[in-house]
């Protein structure tokens, strides 16, 4: 089955505890992405791959880190979390010629205390 | 710069009536429009796109979404609600700086009545 997967799905960690979430994709798409969705506020992107070792940053890309050093893989960093980074994270994943028909993970809860 | 306002974050109606998500957007390149759906506890699925083809676009589920470009707007439809189609809803437009990149709405949430 195609899909993107996430893990954890929930977390609650505390301030200043580094943590990752792992974005995985089984459909070999180029183009792969992190978006964090607050409400009132729909989604922001975070950062964003086109291919393997070539990251960007989105919108909101302070206190996050990525890498991406295999093209099914797309981990998230934070190095030390912030109560302000408590949201729902989605990555998201697609093929390069249909770069905006993406497809989303089931997201992670993150809750920083 | 792209952005796109959703109005009413939340609507409700009845099953079996008009359903109707308003969308409208500001794009600096021609746009690109979508509409996403994400159902509780699940991540977001692709219900429908506009890509410069025809105006009027049909997606799954029987929703549809006419592209207006004198009023900016890209409002989804669906005649006849059905219980199923309880869910929030995004809008979206490809952003103008940034390949591949989604710029998205606050969201509409949809509550279906019996």
């Amino acid at each position: 089955e195609a899909q993107v997967t996430q893990n954890p799905r929930y977390l609650i960690t505390v301030t200043g505890k580094k943590l990752t979430v792992t974005c995985s994709q089984n459909m070999n798409h180029e183009y792969m992405s992190w978006y964090r969705q607050d409400p009132g506020l729909g989604l922001r992107q975070i950062y964003y791959s086109m291919n393997v070792e070539v990251t960007d940053k989105g919108d909101v890309p302070e206190g996050y880190k990525v890498s991406r050093k295999e093209k099914r893989n797309f981990p998230l960093i934070l190095e030390s979390p912030s109560p302000n980074q408590t949201s729902l994270y989605f990555c998201a994943s697609s093929p390069w010629d249909r770069i905006y028909e993406q497809y989303f993970g089931p997201g992670t809860r993150l809750t920083v205390t | 710069a792209q952005s796109v306002t959703q109005l009413g974050s939340h609507v409700s109606v009845s099953e079996g009536a008009l359903v109707l998500l308003r969308c409208n957007y500001s794009s600096s390149v021609p746009p690109y429009l979508f509409w996403y759906v994400q159902y509780p506890n699940q991540g977001l699925q692709l219900l429908l796109k506009y890509t410069s083809a025809a105006t009027l676009v049909k997606g799954i589920n029987g929703f549809e979404a006419e592209f207006k470009k004198s009023e900016t707007s890209f409002h989804l439809t669906k005649p006849s609600a059905h219980m199923s189609d309880a869910a929030e809803y995004f809008c979206a437009v490809r952003g103008g700086t940034s390949y591949g990149k989604l710029t998205f709405g606050q969201g509409t949430i949809l509550t279906v009545h019996p």
